[in-house]
């Protein structure tokens, strides 16, 4: 079955030490995203991309980093930076940027800092 | 910038009941609309969608009216069933060719009780 996949579900890191989130998609999408969801709170973008080797800042990157080495995946690190990391993460994809076009979420990682 | 007013939740009704969830939007053009479900610990799911003045969009029993001269996209379902209760999600997207990042509310969490 086609969808996105992110990995792992819970994630617990030490403070002070750089974590992975990992999204792969096998809808052949173009357009990738990765958003950040607090208790009581809509959805902020961290970064997007749209096309491979290609990425842009999204309303909340600092301390975090992406790449986009491979059309079906789209990593998201959260570096020591990032002073309030415990969150659930969202990433998401679509067939292109278009602002009609459908976005299809994962099931997300819920990361926690202890 | 582009933003989006949801109806503070939580909302509480009785199986069958009358749901409303009002949403309202400010952006320039005439973006794409948007209603997303999210389930407990779960991603998020497209409900319905709209991309133009007076279009209805429809999914499921929900409902949702693109209404330009409001600047409004409130969500209606009929008769609510316990299966509805989850958090839903305004959103708009800018102009096909532009900035191409979904603009969320802060969400509505609906339970339904039996």
């Amino acid at each position: 079955d086609g969808g996105i996949t992110q990995s792992p579900k819970y994630l617990f890191r030490k403070e002070g030490q750089n974590v992975t989130l990992s999204c792969e998609q096998n809808l052949n999408h173009d357009a990738m995203y990765w958003y950040r969801q607090d208790p009581g709170q809509g959805l902020r973008l961290i970064y997007y991309s749209q096309i491979v080797n290609d990425f842009q800042k999204g309303d909340i990157a600092e301390g975090y980093s992406v790449s986009r080495e491979k059309k079906e995946s789209f990593p998201l690190t959260v570096t020591s930076a990032q002073k309030n990391p415990t969150a659930f993460y969202l990433c998401a994809s679509s067939i292109d940027g278009g602002g009609d076009s459908e976005a299809f979420f994962g099931q997300g990682t819920r990361l926690t800092v202890v | 910038g582009d933003s989006v007013t949801q109806m503070e939740g939580p909302v509480t009704l009785s199986e069958e009941a009358f749901l409303t969830i009002n949403c309202t939007y400010t952006a320039t053009g005439y973006p794409s609309l948007f209603w997303y479900v999210q389930y407990p610990g779960e991603g998020l799911q497209l409900l319905l969608k709209a991309t133009k003045a007076d279009d209805k969009g429809s999914n499921k029993g929900f409902e949702a009216t693109y209404r330009k001269e409001t600047t409004s996209f409130h969500l209606e379902k009929g008769s609510v069933q316990v299966s509805d209760s989850a958090v839903y999600f305004c959103a708009l997207s800018p102009l096909a060719g532009s900035a191409r990042q979904l603009t969320f509310g802060s969400g509505t969490q609906l339970t339904v009780l039996p």
